[in-house]
């Protein structure tokens, strides 16, 4: 099963903050995702990530969420102004294709306070 | 509509029986269907994926899909203690990029 890691595995951030999650695929796939838990709650999808672009993006994906990944290697997503809404455990996911199973990172659990 | 939907439970068995896991999914263009088991506090690993009608096995687990019914179920074979876990379904649509649906969950439980 292909690794992914995550970075940091616990944020606590104060409301307004700017916060960065990265995401290290230790592998050759292709097609990154940010899905995000809130406690209680389904996992929902945030964007994918293809060919150094979003391809996908779902409503909850705002102006205030951007990612990218600036070496080729780390994957990050970035929130530019949290809410105390945005509390959650943010999984990183990686695929080969678009249409194969998808390898889920450890998480990072968000605290906006 | 939902889009993923699955019995929240909690589903209790005891062990050495078989534990009936089952989803059903909205979209009939759904075209990759999975199931992940997650811990509390822990991410989704993924145990088992379906594409095709029918049933597919894999060691201890079963996942069965029927497309007319937009149902797919996972049997758990010889529960043990350390399958006590919730279990994901999640549905992969055929207009999506890669992005998958999930259903709330089924908390199991196995007691010894």
């Amino acid at each position: 099963e292909p690794e992914v890691t995550q970075t940091p595995s616990h944020q606590v951030t104060q409301m307004g903050q700017e916060v960065i999650l990265r995401c290290v695929p230790i592998s050759n796939h292709l097609y990154f995702y940010w899905y995000r838990q809130i406690l209680g709650q389904k996992v929902e999808f945030l964007v994918s990530f293809y060919n150094n672009e979003i391809s996908e993006k779902s409503e909850i994906f705002d102006d205030q969420f951007s990612v990218e990944r600036p070496d080729g290697s780390n994957f990050t997503l970035k929130i530019r102004s949290t809410k105390l809404e945005d509390s959650a455990m943010y999984f990183c996911a990686i695929s080969g294709t678009a249409n194969t199973e998808a390898f889920f990172g450890q998480g990072t659990r968000l605290t906006v306070v | 509509q939902k889009e993923v939907e699955q019995n929240s439970g909690p589903l209790s068995v005891p062990e050495g029986a078989i534990a009936s896991l089952n989803c059903t999914y909205s979209d009939r263009g759904s075209q990759s269907f999975f199931w992940y088991r997650q811990y509390s506090g822990k991410s989704p690993e993924l145990i088992m994926f379906i594409y095709s009608n029918g049933d597919k096995e894999d060691g201890r687990f079963t996942a069965q899909l029927n497309k007319a019914s937009q149902y797919v179920s996972l049997l758990i074979r010889d529960s043990q203690p350390s399958d006590s876990a919730t279990y994901l379904c999640a549905v992969r649509r055929g207009s999506t990029l890669g992005r998958l649906y999930f259903g709330r969950g089924t908390q199991l439980t196995v007691w010894p």
